[in-house]
């Protein structure tokens, strides 16, 4: 299957600063990316999709302003969280859309882990 | 999306077959099930997707009924790595909702 990169794997921060997740599709071009958050033993809840050159769409009770969404090139889209608080904390993960002819297929990043103190 | 239906838990023995199920009774015509796995700690894995027909990869097969109203995702022979919650997914990409969502899974325990 495709490659899907993420950075950092993991990082923990300070309450009020601000935090930067970037995703890579390493072996395909993909204009749409889309960032998960996952809670410890709950499922993946999208957050929003990423389209390369255009702005990001949102899921309802998603902050855009919080989670700031950059999808600057084919393979590259950033998560940024700003000012970051304790609830904040979870696993985000990203994934990358490939086009097949037989229906579109979906790879995921290996996921980020912020901890926010 | 069609919302998916699917048992919270389940086990198989090593070595045996694993047959998850999965409900899709509201399935549209043109939406594709997919089948994806995430083991503790990392991010999903893509393992099969079809539409109306059975599929087979290296990984899984995916038997899908005739009304499309259920699927069955079959690990044929199931190893301790399979352990990880399983989410059956319907969704169409270019579609009104280009994207997946995220069911609650069944978590698959595979006994030695």
């Amino acid at each position: 299957g495709a490659v899907v990169s993420q950075h950092p794997s993991r990082v923990i921060c300070k309450s009020g600063t601000s935090v930067k997740i970037e995703c890579r599709s390493l072996d395909f071009q993909a204009t749409t990316m889309f960032w998960y958050r996952q809670f410890p033993k709950q499922s993946l809840m999208l957050m929003a999709t990423s389209n390369e050159g255009s702005k990001a769409t949102y899921e309802q009770g998603v902050e855009k302003d919080k989670f700031l969404i950059n999808h600057a090139s084919l393979t590259l889209s950033t998560l940024t969280v700003t000012s970051a608080h304790p609830e904040d904390s979870s696993f985000y993960i990203c994934s990358a859309l490939r086009h097949s002819g037989k229906g579109n297929e979906q790879f995921f990043g290996p996921g980020t882990r912020l901890t926010v103190l | 999306d069609a919302k998916t239906t699917q048992p919270p838990s389940m086990d198989c023995a090593e070595g045996r077959a694993a047959n998850l199920p999965c409900n899709h009774s509201t399935i549209s015509g043109n939406e594709y099930v997919y089948w994806y796995r995430q083991i503790h700690s990392q991010g999903p894995q893509y393992i099969i997707h079809g539409l109306k027909n059975n599929e087979t990869n290296e990984m899984a097969s995916l038997i899908i009924t005739e009304d499309r109203k259920s699927s069955t995702l079959i690990l044929p022979h199931a190893t301790l790595r399979d352990t990880a919650v399983y989410y059956c997914i319907a969704g169409n990409y270019g579609g009104a909702t280009n994207k997946l969502i995220f069911g609650t899974g069944t978590l698959l325990a595979v006994q030695p």
